[in-house]
């Protein structure tokens, strides 16, 4: 089955420990994406990536890195999480700009 | 500061009415507009796409309506069902790598 898997679900974490979130797809996508959805804000695009080894900033990437050392995954690291990045998180992946494939969500609570 | 701009937040709505979701956008260069549709507990899934070549594409119960010089865009959903009680974002895309902008979502209800 064609997906975009996240992991975890749902985590709660405290102020300045280090946490990742990962992301994987089984599409063969060049193009993976992180965003992030809060009430009234709709999805806003934190990082994305072209290829492998390939990354950019999107609308909203401080207090976030990620990496992609192979075509499947893109893990979001929060190296420091601070309380305004309670969040709900989602992974998306793509062949090009159009139909954006997204996972399930992580939310996030930091407190 | 958002690029694109979605209205109304919330929007209720009898069966078989026709709820109508606004878009509008800033940047010219944008070229994609999709419409993604967002159930509780889930990601958003594409719905409907339109590129501005066209003033009016149809899927199903689904309608988006183009306006290039308005720089606007709108989602009708004809005959409403319960079923589609959801979220709906609408987005828009250039060239930029795989940039997508969303609006800020719209909470659908539709009523039995």
């Amino acid at each position: 089955e064609a997906q975009v898997t996240q992991n975890p679900r749902y985590l709660i974490t405290v102020t300045g420990k280090k946490l990742t979130v990962t992301c994987s797809q089984n599409m063969n996508h060049e193009y993976m994406s992180w965003y992030r959805q809060d009430p009234g804000l709709g999805l806003r695009q934190i990082y994305y990536s072209m290829n492998v080894e390939v990354t950019d900033k999107g609308d909203v990437p401080e207090g976030y890195k990620v990496s992609r050392k192979e075509k499947r995954n893109f893990p979001l690291i929060l190296e420091s999480p601070s309380p305004n990045q309670t969040s709900l998180y989602f992974c998306a992946s793509s062949r090009g700009k159009e139909t954006q494939y997204f996972g399930p969500g992580t939310r996030l609570l930091v407190l | 500061q958002q690029q694109v701009k979605q209205s109304p937040q919330s929007l209720i709505v009898q069966k078989g009415g026709i709820p109508i979701i606004n878009c509008a956008y800033e940047n010219t260069a944008f070229d994609y507009f999709p419409w993604y549709q967002q159930f509780p507990g889930k990601g958003p899934a594409l719905l409907i796409a339109i590129r501005p070549d066209v003033s009016e594409k149809k899927e199903g119960r689904f309608t988006i309506s183009f306006n290039k010089s308005a720089k606007q865009f709108s989602l009708h959903i004809m005959d409403s069902q319960p079923g589609d009680s959801a979220t709906y974002f609408c987005a828009a895309g250039g060239n930029a790598g795989n940039m997508l902008t969303f609006g800020g979502g719209t909470r659908l209800m539709v009523k039995p």
